[in-house]
C-alpha cells in the first residue's frame, strides 16, 4: 500500500520559497499524488495534485521526481498565512487516502 | 468553497449514550467520506460512501455505524460513544474516485466530539 513520509516540521521565512519534501517509494504506476494544508483546526485545504509531469497552479508547484518516488511542493513566495499543516497523499485502493502526520510549516516574518 | 456543512459543530456527551454526527452537501457528489483527527495520527477515514445506500469501511470503523439514504445526506453514528471516540470528524465529498483518476476531496468544516 502506498505510504508517504514527511518531515514533521519545517520553518520558513517571509517571501522565501517553501520547499516541503515527501517520499512515496512505495507508489504504484497509476496513483496520484495529492497535496493538502490545515490552517488551524478547519477542514484540510486541496492544494495541488500531480501523475508523472511537474505542475503548477496558482497556489504551488509540485515536482515529481522521473521514478516518482519523492516529490516535492514549492511555495514559491511564502506569506505568514501559509504556515499550516501540509499533507503529502497517495491513494490506497479506490477510495482511501492515507493522509500521514504532515509536515508543519511555520512562516518567520 | 464547496457547498459541505456539519451539524453539529460541537458536541459533548457522556459515555454509553449514541450520538450521530450529520453531513450534508449542496454539490450532488457521488463519494461522501467519514475521518476522525487527532494529535499523532493525521486524518483516518472511518467510513466511506460511494452511493446512496452504498457505503463501506475504512481503517478505524469500529464503533461506528453510517448511512446514505440521499445524495445530499451522510450520517456518522456511535451506537454507544467511547471516550476513545473524543476526537474531531471531518466529512468530505469528491465527485470521482477510483484508482488512476483525479479524485479531489472536499471537506467540511469538522465536528468537535468530546466524550466524557
Amino acid at each position: 500500500d502506498a505510504k508517504t513520509t514527511q518531515p514533521p516540521s519545517m520553518d520558513c521565512a517571509e517571501g522565501r520559497a517553501a520547499n516541503l519534501p515527501c517520499n512515496h517509494s512505495t507508489i504504484s504506476g497509476n496513483e496520484y499524488v495529492y497535496w493538502y494544508r490545515q490552517i488551524h483546526s478547519q477542514g484540510p485545504q486541496y492544494i495541488i495534485h500531480g501523475l508523472k509531469n511537474n505542475e503548477t497552479n496558482e497556489m504551488a508547484s509540485l515536482i515529481i521526481t522521473e521514478d516518482r518516488k519523492s516529490s516535492t511542493l514549492i511555495l514559491p513566495h511564502a506569506t505568514l498565512r501559509d504556515t499550516a499543516v501540509y499533507y503529502c497523499i497517495v491513494r490506497r485502493g479506490t477510495y482511501k487516502y492515507i493522509f500521514g502526520t504532515g509536515t508543519r510549516l511555520k512562516v518567520l516574518a | 468553497d464547496a457547498g459541505i456543512t456539519q451539524s453539529p459543530r460541537h458536541k459533548v456527551t457522556e459515555t454509553g449514550t449514541p450520538v450521530t454526527l450529520r453531513c450534508h452537501q449542496t454539490e450532488n457528489h457521488r463519494y461522501m467520506y467519514w475521518y476522525r483527527q487527532d494529535p499523532g495520527h493525521g486524518l483516518r477515514l472511518i467510513h466511506y460512501s460511494y452511493g446512496v445506500k452504498d457505503t463501506d469501511k475504512g481503517e478505524v470503523s469500529d464503533g461506528y455505524s453510517v448511512s446514505r439514504s440521499k445524495t445530499e445526506d451522510f450520517l456518522l453514528t456511535l451506537e454507544s460513544a467511547t471516550s476513545s471516540q473524543t476526537s474531531v470528524y471531518f466529512c468530505a465529498i469528491s465527485a470521482m474516485a477510483g484508482v488512476g483518476s483525479y479524485n479531489e476531496q472536499f471537506f467540511g468544516p469538522g465536528t468537535r466530539l468530546t466524550v466524557l
